[in-house]
């Protein structure tokens, strides 16, 4: 299986920063992945996939990057409700995997 | 557009079979995409169970593929999941999603607790 590798467990952030999220591969994916965000008790919300292609209504502020064996998600600026977990998934080979998920947190 | 709702006992029983069943509405199973099953367990990440085609055809996670079995029903515009021999490491919330060609969830179901009691 491809064990998939996320980066800060946490993240601690205020409105309007900056953020980064990186996701590893324990082997490369290519381009296949996908970001997802998540809030308590709620499923999974697609953001971006195929490393970087943002879903129809999805606020520009996403963006993902990123080959191989390691990607990024960047929120430009952060806004209230960006406050969730972000989760990334390797569709490249089967089993797909999951990260573990970082929880982005209000400082 | 499309809509995902499980449905399914939140409590079973260890050594007896959980059963979910997730109805679509808004999309037509037949018309095409993947339909998977996914889990989280409390307080960890996402697990993939495996996925099934509007054809019968399936795939399914190594690791818990001698206990599962996924099926369709397109008159009904339903999928399911069965899951045999359940033990307490199986209590999770189980998600049912839309599955892209490529691999990705692009819609999901709301989830739904299944709690394995002793």
């Amino acid at each position: 299986d491809i064990q998939m590798t996320q980066s800060p467990s946490t993240l601690s952030a205020s409105v309007g920063d900056r953020v980064t999220i990186t996701c590893r591969a324990s082997q490369t994916v290519s381009r296949w992945l996908a970001w997802y965000q998540q809030k308590p008790g709620k499923a999974p919300k697609l953001l971006i996939s195929e490393a970087s292609i943002l879903e129809s209504g999805v606020p520009s502020r996403f963006s993902g990057s990123g080959s191989g064996t390691e990607f990024t998600l960047t929120i430009s600026s952060l806004q209230p409700d960006d406050f969730a977990t972000y989760s990334c998934q390797q569709y490249n080979s089967f089993p797909y995997t999951f990260g573990q998920g970082t929880k982005l947190e209000i400082k | 557009q499309v809509q995902l709702q499980e449905s399914g006992p939140g409590l079973v029983k260890a050594s007896e079979t959980l059963s979910l069943t997730c109805t679509v509405s808004g999309y037509t199973i037949s018309s095409g995409y993947y339909w998977g099953w996914i889990r989280q367990p409390p307080g960890k990440g996402l697990e993939w169970i495996g996925n099934i085609y509007y054809s019968g055809s399936t795939y399914y996670n190594p690791s818990l593929k001698s206990r599962v079995i996924i099926s369709v029903d397109t008159s009904k515009n339903q999928f399911s999941l069965k899951l045999s021999s359940v033990t307490a490491a199986d209590t999770a919330v189980y998600y049912c999603a839309r599955v892209h060609s490529s691999g990705y969830c692009d819609s999901w179901g709301q989830g739904t607790l299944v709690t394995v009691s002793s």
